[in-house]
């Protein structure tokens, strides 16, 4: 069973261009979050969606900023008109449920330079 | 406590030595609380999620303990291998009156250790 899946792992973009980060679940999961590290800093929360439905974004900044996971295919974070202070690693997880008790399986992360 | 905190930032350990680190969390509405093993360029591995209080938790060399009233969790590697280095993160879990919005983890910064042979 093949786990989180990223690509791609290496990113670099202009500032201005668009940014693709693609993420495939565990098979037989459902559940997708997507987590940002910055320089220096943690992991922090950005987006939690289900097949077709985002149920939070609290964590996403509120523009340049989108998600989202189809019917079929992986869940997609898009990053319109990247800024410098966009690079950053970028982590998504999966799990099979939303329970409380239920793992999230991370990826190996995109890591983001915007030059 | 509002964040998750965790301490030391990072320790260095003898080979064969054991040690121990702490994750601090806010105790209010809490749900879960996990721990993540993080080697660099790797995936965060999962290690444990524990929710009751005075849970203990085993797996191998490590373990891990929770206290949810007072809110802080232990990790402990016994007998620490070369191999044990890593990023240790926690991360709680809470548990929001909208289900789904309980479903975020909030990571501490971590414990990188150094196990030296």
């Amino acid at each position: 069973n093949a786990g989180v899946m990223q690509n791609p792992r290496h990113l670099v973009r202009r500032r201005g261009q668009e940014a693709r980060l693609r993420c495939s679940p565990m098979k037989g999961h459902s559940h997708v979050y997507w987590y940002r590290q910055l320089p220096e800093e943690g992991l922090k929360f950005m987006v939690y969606l289900q097949k077709e439905n985002i149920i939070d974004e609290s964590g996403m900044p509120k523009e340049r900023f989108s998600a989202e996971f189809p019917k079929e295919g992986p869940s997609i974070l898009r990053i319109q008109q990247v800024v410098r202070g966009d690079s950053a690693a970028y982590f998504c997880a999966s799990s099979p449920v939303g329970g409380s008790s239920y793992e999230q399986y991370f990826g190996p992360g995109t890591r983001l330079t915007v030059t | 406590i509002l964040n998750v905190e965790q301490s030391p930032q990072s320790l260095h350990v003898q080979e064969g030595d054991s040690t121990n680190f702490t994750c601090s969390f806010p105790s209010s509405n809490f749900y879960a609380l996990h721990w993540y093993r993080w080697e660099t360029a790797k995936s965060p591995e999962a290690l444990f999620v524990m929710t009751l209080n005075g849970d203990e938790k085993k797996k191998g060399r490590i373990s891990a303990t929770l206290n949810t009233k007072e809110g802080y969790s232990y990790l402990y590697i016994k007998g620490s291998q070369p191999e044990d280095s890593a990023t240790y993160l926690c991360a709680s879990r809470k548990g929001e009156m909208i289900k789904a919005a309980g479903n975020k983890l909030t990571f501490g910064g971590g414990t990188r250790v150094l196990v030296k042979p």
